[in-house]
């Protein structure tokens, strides 16, 4: 398998400006989760979907933020609009819990920086 | 509420060297899951062991080994005869059955191995 995907794997981009990630999981998960790291708050949950269906979103940031899964092999995060506070590391991650595979497999990560 | 804690920030030993990275975690949940993972300078989330609360036993994979104890909430890890590649931010982290599959992840610790 070709593990968690993900890009771009850089973003550059101005105050203001929309910035979607996407995500592709590993093939037959069910669980996908969005994770943001920072220096200052280190690794922390943004959002999770069980079958395209989001769970919780309660890490979600602000309205700014939003996401979504129209179907089991995608996802996107999408930032509008952009702050330099946003700059981190996104990362997506799934796995198969209810296929007793409870370990989830990250994705190389997108490094943002909005200047 | 789960919480996991990695007391050391940073350690530094010389190559060979064995080293221990402290787990401390926090859950009400009788069913839970521990994980190691490792992040190398290049950034990715490298996934090293995953254990449930049911499972006591300690494990060894060829030089990391990792020692959980439910009566001390302690789940560490040790590498034995240090070697630069491991040079990384090891993260511990935890997850209960009833929030779902979310993981809290520690702060992390930096490992440097010098040569």
């Amino acid at each position: 398998d070709a593990g968690v995907i993900q890009s771009p794997r850089h973003e550059v981009t101005e105050m203001g400006q929309e910035v979607t990630l996407r995500c592709k999981p590993i093939s037959g998960h069910d669980y996908l989760f969005w994770y943001r790291q920072t220096m200052m708050r280190g690794l922390e949950l943004l959002i999770y979907f069980n079958n395209n269906v989001p769970i919780d979103d309660s890490g979600m940031p602000e309205d700014r933020f939003s996401a979504k899964m129209p179907n089991a092999s995608f996802s996107t995060l999408k930032i509008q609009p952009s702050e330099p506070r946003d700059s981190a590391v996104y990362f997506c991650a799934s796995s198969s819990p209810t296929s007793g595979e409870e370990t989830q497999y990250f994705g190389p990560g997108t490094r943002l920086l909005v200047l | 509420a789960q919480k996991v804690t990695q007391a050391q920030t940073e350690i530094s030993v010389v190559e060979k060297e064995d080293v221990t990275l402290d787990c401390v975690y926090e859950t009400r949940d009788t069913t839970y899951y521990l994980f190691w993972y490792k992040q190398p300078p290049s950034g990715e989330l490298v996934f090293l062991i995953r254990r449930n609360s049911f499972d006591e036993q300690n494990e060894i994979s060829g030089r990391y080994s990792w020692n959980f104890q439910k009566s001390t909430s302690s789940f560490n890890f040790t590498i034995t005869a240090s070697q630069v590649v491991d040079s990384a931010v090891y993260f511990c982290a935890l997850s209960e059955e009833t929030s779902g599959s979310r993981l809290t992840f520690g702060e992390g610790t930096q490992l440097t191995v010098n040569p």
